[in-house]
Parts: C-alpha cells; structure tokens; sequence
C-alpha cells in the first residue's frame, strides 16, 4: 500500500488559515501527491494534486517539499463549510486511503 | 468530471441475506473501483471492476462475499454476500480521470448498510 502520515485531527478559527501536514517518504519520483476531503454524510471529493512544484487552485493550496516526501494542504480562510476529513494520498498501484486529518472549524 | 449515481442510498437489512449495490456514470470510464467505509473509519480498497473481465480484489476481500459486474463502462454492481452486522458500512463506487499519472478520482455519494 502507498502510506501516508497525516494528525488524526486539527482546529482551526474561522477565517484563519490552515496547513495540513502530510508525510510520504515512500513516495516514487512519478507519483502525484493527491488530496481529498470527505465532508460529513458525502462521498470524498477532489481537493488538489500535485507532483513537484506547488499548486493552486480555487479551493487551496498545495505546497510540495523539495525532496516529495512530505507536503502541505493549505485552505486560506477556513470556513464552517471546511470542517471534513482531509486525506493525502498518493496513487502507488492504486489510490489508498491513509486515517486522514479531521478538521474542526470554531467559529 | 463525472457524475455517479450509486442506488440504494441507505439500506437496513437482515443478517444472512444479500445485497446489491449499483453504480452508473455519466460518461464512460475504465478505471472503476468499490471501497468500503466502516463506521469512523477510513476507506478500504475493496477492488477494481474490470469490463469484461473478473474483478481485482485486494487482499482481506473475496469473490464469493463481494461479487462485482461490470457488464459495459458506465455500470457497475457489488454484491454483499450472506451479510452479517460486520458488514455495515458506507459502500463507495469510484472512478478514475484524467491521464497518466495526473488521474483523479470521482466519487458517488454512497450506500450506507446497516444489518441487523
């Protein structure tokens, strides 16, 4: 399985900016580091993937270390509609599921 | 992206009897998958459905207790066998998009089992 790291859980105030740690040193060199989330009573949904240099698009950020074995979620105003469960993976053979971060949003 | 439609939404079922899960696309795929998510728990790969051919089951999940079709490339059903309560779980259809290494995977709302 490709294995990730990630903190069971973390919180946030509203409006304030989030990063979500994520380790994969098992990571190969042409494998695209993926995020999803999973709000509460849905199917997970796309978030943002990247392979070596950092991405942004509509819903984050995603910063990507120099050596590929860890990278970063950033939401940059969390909202109450944020609060979900962020999982990192990277697709090996195929897409496996880590324990993924349960994000609280406080209001 | 893709639209998935999976049926049922939510089931309560007895134990011993079988269900089947269906999964439909808007737009054809090759890359379909199940998963499967206990209570509190992440997801599990369970396997990839094949077209036209027999599923690819990961370790830890049979043919015999899930059975999958995938009779064209926008349909697909897993079957839970004989349930027992150990069996409820939110069951997930998915579809990969995109190429090479860049896919991304779409997800359907899912199944919630319960069996009593």
């Amino acid at each position: 399985d490709a294995k990730t790291t990630q903190p069971n859980s973390m919180e946030s105030n509203e409006e304030e900016p989030v990063h979500l740690p994520c380790n994969h040193s098992t990571i190969s060199g042409t494998d695209y580091i993926h995020w999803y989330r999973q709000l509460p009573s849905q199917g997970p949904e796309y978030v943002i993937h990247g392979l070596t240099s950092n991405v942004n698009n509509r819903m984050a950020s995603l910063a990507i270390a120099e050596d590929r074995k860890s990278s970063t979620l950033i939401l940059h105003r969390a909202t109450l509609r944020d609060a979900a469960v962020y999982y990192c993976i990277f697709k090996g053979n195929q897409f496996y599921f880590g324990t993924g971060t349960s994000l609280t949003v406080i209001p | 992206s893709a639209v998935i439609s999976q049926k049922p939404s939510r089931d309560i079922c007895q134990r011993g009897t079988s269900l089947t899960i269906q999964c439909q696309v808007d737009s054809q795929v090759t890359m379909m998958f199940w998963y499967r998510q206990q209570p509190g728990q992440s997801l599990t790969l369970i396997a990839t459905a094949n077209q036209g051919s027999e599923a690819t089951y990961e370790s830890g999940f049979v043919i015999d207790k899930f059975p999958i079709s995938r009779p064209n490339l926008t349909f697909s059903t897993l079957t839970v066998s004989n349930m027992s309560p150990e069996d409820s779980s939110i069951y997930l259809c998915s579809v990969e998009l995109g190429s090479s290494g860049a896919n991304v995977l779409t997800f359907g709302a899912g199944s919630r089992l319960t069996v009593l």
